[in-house]
């Protein structure tokens, strides 16, 4: 069957550092995305993975090792407005979501 | 503004009406697609249309169905629904190819009483 998972919810502080872990297990694989979605809002783009390893996006980075099923969104320099869920999908010819992780940033 | 609306922002219906959920984009995309979005669950997809026809429907009850009049309108038609389907219906765009990344709209918010 199609898995995504991903930890529920995360609590980091302002100024740190923060890995969002996202295991999967699909019956297809052509690449792997990370959203972002604040309370209220539309999912928005941040990275999208084909390829092993690490893309940096400013703050953001994603990881991906596609024989372990495994991917992580690294935030850098946490901000208060990082505050938000990060959704995993995976392309298997249709884009399957995690449930999210809903990150929590603490002054 | 990612380029997709979506109206009505919020809906509250009983089980006994009809109501129609709209989505435009203003991308360029061809393809389009209707999600479903509930607590605690992952972003379930319903429907999706490419070039303007279906070709995905995920074992949607049929008390929902799309509509894509052409590339830039899609639209959610609502009837008899249960209160289950209260959720936040997300409408997104893609441009066919092999990233597919998706462009979503801000939602509509339903409740059903």
């Amino acid at each position: 069957g199609q898995n995504i998972d991903q930890p529920t919810e995360m609590t980091a502080t302002e100024g740190a550092i923060v890995q969002i872990n996202c295991t999967y297990q699909t019956s297809g694989f052509n690449g792997l995305f990370w959203y972002q979605q604040h309370a209220g809002e539309a999912p928005t783009f941040l990275s999208y993975n084909v390829l092993d390893g690490l893309e940096e996006k400013g703050r953001f980075s994603s990881f991906l090792s596609r024989s372990k099923g495994y991917s992580y969104l690294l935030l850098k320099e946490l901000q208060m407005k990082d505050s938000a869920s990060y959704l995993c999908a995976v392309n298997d010819d249709k884009i399957i979501f995690g449930k999210g992780t809903r990150l929590h940033i603490l002054p | 503004e990612t380029g997709v609306t979506q109206t009505p922002r919020h809906l509250v219906m009983g089980m006994t009406n009809k109501k129609s959920l709209k989505c435009e984009q203003h991308l360029g995309h061809n393809a389009m697609y209707w999600y479903k979005q509930s607590a605690k669950k992952p972003l379930e997809l319903m429907f999706v249309y490419s070039l303007e026809e279906r070709v995905e429907n995920n074992s949607v009850p049929s008390r929902f169905s799309p509509e894509c009049p052409n590339s830039s309108h899609l639209f959610l038609h609502l009837h008899t629904l249960q209160p289950e389907d209260s959720a936040l219906y997300l409408c997104a765009s893609s441009q066919e190819g092999s990233v597919r990344e998706l462009f979503f709209g801000e939602g509509s918010r339903l409740t059903v009483l």
